[in-house]
């Protein structure tokens, strides 16, 4: 089984400033990594993923994240944000075969104050 | 990219009612559709997942009466909450993943449930 941990419930930030938002899992196997972004009433919305090769992941929206497998981490961040990048954001991780469900981390409440 | 269409968005109703949620993959054949419950300021709940053509499996604990599931095309998957009581009330999400797709799911947008 798999697990992961959010660290934070909730980053708050000012605008243009950097974030980091931490993500770390927990596998016997190795996994697939994600991280998908909520906006408030609305459903989720993949911003990258790691399937395998290079370690570090670009994703939508200026989102970047890194996988360090002997960390087991996964930690998304960000250079600069935006007031309208103000959402939940999930990490989320699934086994290799096996079953495909994923696993969500209990999500991170990113607030941009200007 | 793929889109997943839920509907409604928000409904309301009155306790002892049922209500019927739709999730329908627009570009692209579903073969599985999981079904998550959200609480507020939480994580998703997986309810279900539902094959096409077969009974959804449901997650412990959920109550596969309360909360019926079926999954009769490719691109169609709908979750009926009957007897619906104020307790059920809750954020649904829908999502889906297509044949041969090993990785990235799509999610509905939701819908708002409330019981009054």
């Amino acid at each position: 089984a798999q697990s992961v941990t959010q660290l934070d419930s909730q980053v708050p930030v000012f605008e243009e400033a950097p974030v980091e938002l931490r993500c770390n899992y927990s596998s016997s196997v190795s996994v697939y990594l994600f991280w998908y972004v909520q906006y408030p009433n609305q459903g989720l919305q993949l911003l990258l993923k790691y399937l395998s090769g290079s370690t570090l992941v670009k994703g939508i929206n200026g989102f970047e994240a890194e996988f360090n497998k002997s960390q087991t981490s996964f930690h998304l961040r960000k250079p600069s944000v935006h007031i309208s990048d103000t959402a939940e954001y999930f990490c989320a991780v699934r086994a290799l075969g096996g079953s495909y469900i994923p696993t969500f981390g209990r999500g991170t409440s990113l607030i941009v104050h200007p | 990219g793929a889109v997943v269409s839920q509907h409604p968005s928000r409904v309301i109703c009155k306790s002892g009612t049922s209500v019927k949620i739709e999730c329908r993959s627009l570009d692209f054949q579903a073969t599985t559709m999981f079904w998550y419950r959200q609480f507020p300021k939480q994580s998703l709940m997986l309810m279900a997942t539902s094959n096409e053509g077969s009974k959804a499996t449901y997650e412990q604990g959920v109550e596969k009466d309360k909360f019926l599931i079926n999954h009769a095309s490719l691109t169609l998957s709908t979750l009926t909450v009957t007897s619906a009581h104020p307790e059920d009330s809750s954020f649904y999400i829908c999502s889906a993943r297509a044949s041969g797709e090993d990785y990235g799911y799509t999610f509905g947008s939701g819908t708002r449930l409330t019981v009054v």
